[in-house]
């Protein structure tokens, strides 16, 4: 079993919808979780993290982590065509150790 | 700020020859970081420095890579033989771990073809 796992893709929406990308882990040790955006021929960027459990809203976007289950997700409300992107979760373990684990990031498109 | 810079941007070779990717990360970020990304695999860490010195290369596929951090400014990721394997993109990325979180920067990546 992969430390992460990511639901495959892609995922094809219409414009205005409320989108829903999640992640399992496996490490319960992970204390920081991440959603990365990729565009198409580029690096990934940050979108938005949270600490530990909880929800972080930013704009359209929130995030949510549930550690007692290993789950967290990401929705996008009003989804636009911009938001079409290869959407990435990424967790660390807290401490000197800050490197990130990737899942396999699912592929979003949005239809105008 | 230029972001991370990483060239060249494409390189395609032969099996069997040498390859030499670069990275320049942000200045002032302490850690940096070697991904490879297929879509097998996805994002594969392959290798971190912090402060210049490698810290974990567990994710180094075998002898053939090796990696070097000379300076905080300036990386190299090296495949020697190369094989079609290989291909995929690589991304380099930097950050700087503060008190509560870093977050990476990616460079755009080098997108590598082994013929």
């Amino acid at each position: 079993q992969k430390e992460v796992e990511q639901d495959p893709g892609p995922l094809s929406v219409p414009e205005g919808a409320i989108v829903s990308l999640n992640c399992t882990y496996s490490n319960s040790a992970f204390q920081y979780f991440m959603w990365y955006r990729q565009y198409s021929r580029k690096g990934p960027e940050l979108l938005m993290y949270t600490y530990s459990s909880g929800n972080k809203e930013d704009g359209r976007f929130t995030a949510q982590v549930d550690k007692s289950s290993k789950y967290i997700s990401l929705f996008i409300r009003d989804s636009q065509p911009s938001d079409s992107a290869t959407y990435l979760c990424a967790m660390s373990v807290t401490g000197a150790n800050s490197k990130l684990t990737f899942g396999k990031g699912i592929t979003l498109s949005v239809r105008p | 700020d230029a972001g991370v810079i990483q060239s060249p941007r494409h390189e395609v070779t032969e099996m069997g020859q040498e390859v030499t990717l670069r990275c320049k990360p942000i200045s002032g970020h302490d850690y940096l970081f070697w991904y490879r990304q297929t879509m097998m695999r996805g994002l594969e860490l392959l290798i971190y420095f912090n402060n210049n010195v490698p810290i974990d290369d567990s994710g180094m596929p075998e002898d053939r890579f090796s990696a070097k951090m000379p300076n905080a400014s300036f990386s190299t990721l090296k495949i020697q033989p190369s094989e079609p394997r290989d291909s995929a993109v690589y991304f380099c990325a930097s950050n700087s771990w503060g008190r509560s979180y870093g977050s990476y920067t990616f460079g755009s990546g080098t997108r590598l073809t082994v013929v």
